[in-house]
C-alpha cells in the first residue's frame, strides 16, 4: 500500500510570497498517478494539477507541479488571500488503494 | 459539461445502512470514465473509498471499508451508486462522487452529508 506524506501540515506566509507544497511517496509512483487538489471549508475538492505536472484547465498558471517516483512538489507564486484552502496530493492509477496525502494547510496572512 | 449531482443528506443511525446517488449528465459510460468516492470527515482530511468503473461495473475498494461498501451503477439512467452498511458514528462525514475521464478527475458531485447518530 501507497503512503503519501504531505508536509508542511501548515504554512502560513503573505500574499504576493510563493508556496512550496512536498508530497513524499512510501514507494515510486509513474509521474502519471499523481494529482494535486484544492479544498475549501463547505466546496468539493478541485483537481489542480494531474500526471504531477499538468494545470487542469481553467486554472491560473501561478500553479505548478513538478516531480518524479517518490518527490512530488506543488508551488503556488504570487500568493493571493483565495489561495487560502488545504491542499491535497492524490496517487491514481499506480496500484490501489488510491490513497490520499493527509493535507496541508495553506494560510494566507 | 460533465456534472454530477449528488443524493441528499442523510441521518442514520449506527448499525443501518445509507445509499448515496451521484447522477451523471455529460458523459457517457465508457471504458475511459471512473467513478471515485470519496469522503471528508469533520476536522479530518480527505478518504479515498473506492472507484467503479461504471462501463462494466468492476470495483476496488479501499481495504478500511472494504467489508461494508458496495458501488453499483445503472447504465439506463446513468447513474451510480455507494451503499456503506453498518454504519458508525465514525462514518458521519461528507461524501463525494468524482468522475474522471482517464486519471483526470476534474468533475466532482456536490458532496451528501451522511450523519451517524443514535
Amino acid at each position: 500500500e501507497i503512503v503519501l506524506t504531505q508536509s508542511p501540515g501548515t504554512l502560513s506566509l503573505s500574499p504576493g510570497e510563493r508556496a512550496t507544497l512536498s508530497c513524499r511517496a512510501s514507494q515510486s509512483i509513474g509521474s502519471t498517478y499523481l494529482a494535486w487538489y484544492q479544498q475549501k471549508p463547505g466546496q468539493a475538492p478541485r483537481l489542480l494539477v494531474y500526471g504531477a505536472s499538468r494545470r487542469a484547465p481553467g486554472i491560473p498558471d501561478r500553479f505548478s507541479g513538478s516531480g518524479s517516483r517518490t518527490d512530488f512538489t506543488l508551488t503556488i507564486s504570487r500568493l493571493e488571500p483565495e489561495d487560502s484552502a488545504v491542499y491535497y496530493c492524490h496517487q491514481y492509477g499506480s496500484s490501489p488503494p488510491y490513497a490520499f496525502g493527509q493535507g496541508t494547510k495553506l494560510e494566507i496572512k | 459539461q460533465v456534472q454530477l449531482v449528488q443524493s441528499g443528506a442523510e441521518m442514520k443511525k449506527p448499525g443501518a445502512s445509507v445509499k448515496v446517488s451521484c447522477n451523471v449528465s455529460g458523459r457517457t459510460f465508457t471504458s475511459n470514465f471512473y467513478v471515485h468516492w470519496v469522503r471528508k470527515a469533520p476536522g479530518q482530511g480527505l478518504e479515498w473509498m473506492g472507484i467503479i468503473n461504471p462501463a462494466d461495473g468492476s470495483t476496488t475498494y479501499a481495504p478500511r471499508v472494504r467489508v461494508r461498501i458496495t458501488m453499483t451503477r445503472d447504465t439506463s439512467t446513468n447513474a451510480v451508486y455507494m451503499e456503506l452498511s453498518s454504519l458508525r458514528s465514525d462514518d458521519t462525514a461528507v461524501y463525494y462522487c468524482a468522475g474522471c475521464d482517464g486519471y483526470i478527475c476534474s468533475d466532482w458531485g456536490q458532496g451528501t452529508l451522511v450523519t451517524v447518530s443514535s
